[in-house]
């Protein structure tokens, strides 16, 4: 079936660094792909999406690229901030179901510091 | 706008209890799902609904019932509960196939 892995955390970075966080996935057919965020205490908020190869999705200094040759949907920021820590979820949506279902990664927590 | 609200927000129960979760949709939105996070890892899908019908079911044991009323609100139940049905309990909606919002969640204790 479709899944969805992420690089493992906690990853801590200073702030203003660079941020990548690796999502591969496996499906049938074209999910459309998305990033969430899940501050300490909160449900998911969504961070961005894609819905098609190639295509780039963007928020709040955010980007993440739809590569269907690789099967992946990695998140990077160019600066981050203290507020950016939180623990962010790769999903994609069924192609095949029709329900809407969203698979979930694992997640991973990012800590910044100041 | 109100978005996805859900009840209550913590909830203790005994092994073997019943409990019912509750979750209203954003105003306008017809699909709700459901889904349970345990600790540390990503959410889980149990079920989701459009128009008041199941259209989808996740691996979960038939302890897990839902429904949706027609103001398209929904309670999840479970029955029987275990130590490991404790989680976060999330309600998202929807239009139907698109963009889910969540609620913040119902965190359910067993002991």
């Amino acid at each position: 079936g479709d899944s969805v892995t992420q690089m493992e955390g906690p990853v801590t970075l200073s702030e203003e660094a660079f941020l990548t966080i690796n999502c591969t996935y496996t499906a049938t057919g074209y999910p459309s792909l998305f990033w969430y965020v899940q501050y300490p205490g909160e449900g998911l908020q969504l961070l961005l999406k894609a819905t098609k190869a190639d295509d780039k999705g963007s928020n709040k200094g955010f980007e993440a690229t739809y590569r269907k040759e690789t099967t992946s949907f990695h998140l990077e920021k160019g600066s981050v901030q203290v507020s950016d820590s939180a623990v962010y979820f790769c999903a994609l949506s069924e192609f095949t179901s029709n329900t809407g279902k969203l698979i979930f990664g694992q997640g991973t927590t990012l800590q910044v510091k100041p | 706008d109100a978005g996805v609200t859900q009840s209550p927000t913590h909830l203790i129960k005994t092994r073997g209890q019943q409990v019912t979760l509750r979750c209203s949709p954003i105003s306008g939105h017809k699909s709700v799902s459901w889904y349970q996070q345990v600790l540390g890892q990503g959410p889980q899908f149990i079920f989701q609904y459009y128009e008041k019908e199941e259209r989808g079911r996740g691996n979960f044991p038939d302890r897990f019932s839902a429904r949706q009323f027609p103001n398209y609100s929904s309670e999840l139940n479970v029955n029987a509960l275990l130590l490991g049905d404790s989680a976060l309990y999330l309600c998202a909606s929807s239009t139907g196939t698109g963009e889910a919002f969540f609620g913040q969640g119902t965190r359910l204790t067993v002991v």
